[in-house]
């Protein structure tokens, strides 16, 4: 089984301070991480996603986000916000071995106000 | 709460055959998402449902796709007839106006062969 929780539904930031989306995963074998965003009316996008390698996985926009094995963590972090960054941000895990289909979070709302 | 169903959980056709996939989303979302992701790629959005009415259907491929929300709840996605490139995983979501973000179901695994 694997599962996702991304324990904010809104996150809040001014512009220029640096964001954190958090994002918790269960799996049972080797996690793929995935950052996806949503911007209004618009559909999912992808962000960046974890399959090996580094720990910290540069992705689109100025995202990033950090594989932590140990905290079962995969947190989406930017330096300096932009009020543009304003969106719905959704995590997803699936088991390497296992059968393509992804687990997404239920979304964090992130808010930059200016 | 209970989250929202999809079947079947996979799915193997032949091209040119059809295939129909069933969402029951949670109980009193009223936006039903539909969206296709091709392995490797990030999920599309085929359509959106408020109550029964479309709100965006505007990257269905009208021509072999349909979908219905006949009663405002469940909903069934058509590919007639399938192509090799329908071969993705198909989530289905919902929301309310409650709460912010989305519930997506497991999905279903079409394959094509």
């Amino acid at each position: 089984a694997q599962s996702v929780a991304q324990p904010e539904d809104q996150v809040n930031v001014a512009e220029g301070n640096p964001l954190t989306v958090k994002c918790t995963y269960s799996v049972s074998g080797n996690p793929y991480l995935f950052w996806y965003v949503q911007y209004p009316n618009r559909g999912l996008q992808f962000l960046l996603k974890y399959i090996t390698g580094d720990n910290l996985v540069k992705g689109s926009y100025g995202f990033e986000a950090e594989f932590n094995k140990s905290q079962t963590s995969f947190h989406l972090k930017k330096p300096s916000a932009l009020v543009s960054d304003s969106a719905l941000y959704f995590c997803a895990v699936r088991d390497a071995g296992g059968s393509y289909i992804p687990t997404f979070g239920r979304g964090t709302s992130l808010i930059v106000h200016p | 709460e209970a989250g929202v169903a999809q079947s079947p959980r996979y799915k193997i056709i032949e091209k040119r055959q059809s295939v129909a996939f069933w969402c029951n989303p949670i109980s009193g979302h009223a936006t039903l998402y539909w969206y296709q992701q091709i392995l490797g790629q990030g999920p599309k959005l085929l359509i959106q449902f408020q109550n029964n009415g479309v709100v965006d259907d505007s990257q269905l491929p009208k021509d072999r796709f349909s979908a219905e929300r006949l009663k405002g709840v469940d909903s069934t996605l058509k590919i007639q007839p399938a192509k090799l490139e329908d071969s993705a995983v198909y989530l289905c979501a919902s929301s309310s106006a409650r709460r912010v973000g989305y519930t997506f179901g497991s999905g279903t695994r079409l394959t094509v062969v």
